[in-house]
């Protein structure tokens, strides 16, 4: 099935500073979906990318679809405690927009004060 | 703001146990889902769900699991026999309005413990 390799796996940053995360798949998908999720709760999606190429921002989040359609990445500007969580990639492949999500590992961000 | 719903929030289960896990997806979307995360693992697909069918389902969800929207609200998932290894937090989501709209909305999620 089709994997997403999603790095770093754990980042531990100040306070202030910025983040960046990406997902890399060896096929292509269609959309690109940025997902947080705190202990014990659902991801909640933060941002969603539909065309290749892509850059979307949400506040202090940017992300961008990349133009082979196998990558994207996260970025979070001046880093604050409440960004503290895991963050996940996830695709959806070609051919049908409602399609299944694929997931990537998750990158476990820890902001310290 | 709409959001998906999950009850019950904890399900502690004996093997060889039905469950019923219980979901409320947004009203006005079309497309359903199941998802489960074993601890500290990714977010894995289960089963979409579409016009009161299946539309895709991993390879996961095998005979003991079935899906079921009994009323215009509720989306359920079952599992006949429990397992151990069925221990897991699952989330429901949905998308998909008449209008467009294609982003995958989760709920809270249920933990099932099998013991």
């Amino acid at each position: 099935g089709q994997q997403l390799n999603q790095s770093p796996q754990s980042m531990f940053i100040q306070e202030g500073e910025d983040v960046s995360m990406n997902c890399t798949s060896s096929s292509i998908f269609n959309t690109w979906l940025w997902y947080k999720q705190d202990p014990g709760e659902g991801p909640v999606l933060l941002i969603a990318l539909y065309k290749a190429g892509e850059l979307t921002s949400n506040g202090r989040l940017t992300a961008q679809f990349g133009i082979t359609r196998k990558d994207s990445f996260l970025n979070i500007s001046a880093s604050i405690p409440s960004d503290v969580g895991i963050y996940f990639c996830a695709g959806q492949p070609g051919g049908t927009s409602y399609g299944k999500l694929t997931f990537g590992q998750g990158t476990i961000l820890t902001v310290h004060p | 703001e709409p959001e998906v719903t999950q009850t019950p929030s904890h399900q502690v289960t004996q093997m060889g146990q039905e469950v019923i896990l219980r979901c409320v997806p947004i009203s006005n979307h079309l497309y359903f889902y199941w998802y489960r995360q074993i601890l500290g693992q990714k977010v894995e697909f289960l089963v979409s769900f579409y016009n009161n069918e299946i539309s895709e389902k991993s390879e996961i969800f095998d005979d003991q699991f079935s899906v079921e929207r009994p009323d215009g609200s509720n989306f359920t998932l079952k599992i006949r026999s429990t397992k151990l290894e069925d221990s897991a937090m699952y989330f429901c989501a949905s998308s998909g309005t008449p209008s467009g709209g294609f982003e995958q909305f989760f709920g809270p999620g249920t933990r099932l413990t099998v013991l």
